[in-house]
């Protein structure tokens, strides 16, 4: 089944300690993004990977980094998360970094920093 | 920038009615608009896209319409049911960014049986 996986879906963390969630698809798409949705702000972009090695940032890119490694996988990194970065975070991909193209999205990550 | 908006936030319906969602946005230079459904605790399901080149979309019970010189698009929903409640979200592609997506905060569906 062609999908977008985010792990973890739920995450409780203290400030300042380090965690990666990570984002995998398997349809061999070129480009990968980051949102986070916040209430009342909807979705901004964080990040994105137009392909393998080629990152940029978003709209919101403070206190996060990114890597793409491999074509299938775009991790999200919180060196040192804050309260602020309390958010619901979604990966997606596009087959191509295609502007008319189509965006699939993940389940979705929910991470709340104490 | 682009702002893209959705009224009303939320709206209550019984099952059976039809209905419209509306979604503005402000900078007519775009690619495409996209229609997302995301129910609670769930991610986005795309549900239509269409080019700028296109007037509408149509897939199943749903319509979407894009007027793109009024910065406009309009979700029709044909026959309501309580399956369909869920919040459902519009974003355009535009001309500016890199593939970024302009979201609207969404408009929450109850369809009550």
């Amino acid at each position: 089944e062609a999908q977008v996986t985010q792990n973890p879906r739920y995450l409780i963390t203290v400030t300042g300690k380090k965690l990666t969630v990570t984002c995998s698809q398997n349809m061999n798409h070129e480009y990968m993004s980051w949102y986070r949705q916040d209430p009342g702000l909807g979705l901004r972009q964080i990040y994105y990977s137009m392909n393998v090695e080629v990152t940029d940032k978003g709209d919101v890119p403070e206190g996060y980094k990114v890597s793409r490694k491999e074509k299938r996988n775009f991790p999200l990194i919180l060196e040192s998360p804050s309260p602020n970065q309390t958010s619901l975070y979604f990966c997606a991909s596009s087959l191509r970094p295609d502007p008319t193209g189509e965006l699939f999205f993940g389940e979705g990550s929910r991470l709340t920093v104490l | 920038k682009q702002e893209v908006t959705q009224i009303p936030a939320a709206l209550s319906v019984p099952e059976g009615e039809n209905l419209v969602l509306n979604c503005s946005f402000t900078d007519s230079a775009i690619y495409n608009l996209q229609w997302f459904r995301q129910d609670p605790g769930k991610g986005l399901t795309s549900l239509l896209l269409i080019q700028s080149s296109q007037r509408e979309q149509t897939s199943g019970r749903l319509n979407a319409s894009l007027d793109k010189s009024s910065g406009r698009s309009t979700l029709y929903i044909a026959a309501s049911q309580p399956g369909d409640s869920a919040t459902y979200l519009c974003a355009v592609k535009d001309q500016t960014g890199a593939n970024n997506l302009f979201f609207g905060t969404g408009t929450r569906l109850t369809v009550i049986p």
